[in-house]
């Protein structure tokens, strides 16, 4: 099977725009989680999509959005985008949730 | 609430030494536990997972972790370092209950070097 997917790899971005992150999960799979990795915060979780529904969420404002679509893959929009927001951004996706997750390559995010 | 706390930030072994990375947890429930790698500019790749089966775990690339309940500990090990197991690794729990599905939570991560 083919692993998790996300696109683009790579994104420059400014302060003040916004920016939407895709995500395809594992053939099968129907639970895709997000996290934002930076030196200083480490791993966190910012939400989870299951049937297209957001079942949990993380600290992030509301800045930090998602969606998932009916074939699963899923999307991630950051809006008003700070310097802050600079980090690799991580999808993951499992069966139905909660249990093991299989992690893509990430979206490595700058914003200048 | 559910935690990791992976004690130490840095480990330096030289190849074909043994490996210890150390990892504790707190878990008010019975917990599924992994460990997770990454190397330079990619992903996280799983090493293994305790699910309540065995204590001792064996995973990828001969790594092997034992749950200890009496010390609340997951360390991983590995007999003879390899100078490709260079990398961050992470000791992670899977956060239960009814409103916390998909949420893993993460140590810090240890930096593994390998020296030759």
């Amino acid at each position: 099977k083919a692993g998790v997917t996300q696109t683009p790899r790579y994104l420059i971005k400014t302060r003040g725009q916004q920016v939407t992150l895709s995500c395809s999960p594992i053939s099968g799979h129907r639970s895709v989680s997000w996290y934002q990795q930076t030196p200083g915060q480490g791993l966190q979780f910012l939400f989870e999509y299951f049937s297209e529904t957001q079942r949990n969420k993380g600290n992030f404002p509301g800045r930090f959005s998602g969606r998932q679509f009916s074939n699963s893959r899923s999307e991630m929009n950051v809006s008003t985008l700070e310097l802050g927001d600079s980090a690799l951004y991580l999808c993951a996706s499992s069966q139905v949730g909660g249990e093991t997750q299989y992690f893509g390559p990430g979206t490595r995010l700058l914003v200048l | 609430a559910q935690s990791v706390t992976q004690l130490d930030s840095h480990v330096s072994v030289s190849e074909g030494t043994p490996v210890l990375l150390r990892c504790n947890y707190s878990s008010s429930y019975s917990p599924s536990l992994f460990w997770y790698v990454q190397h330079p500019n990619k992903g996280l790749q799983l090493l293994l997972k305790y699910t309540s089966a065995a204590t001792l775990v064996k995973g990828i690339n001969g790594f092997e972790a034992e749950f200890k309940k009496s010390e609340t500990s997951f360390h991983l090990t590995k007999p003879s370092a390899h100078m490709s197991d260079a990398a961050e690794y992470f000791c992670v729990v899977s956060d239960v209950g009814s409103s916390n599905t998909g949420k893993l939570i993460f140590g810090q991560g240890t930096t593994l070097q390998v020296k030759p």
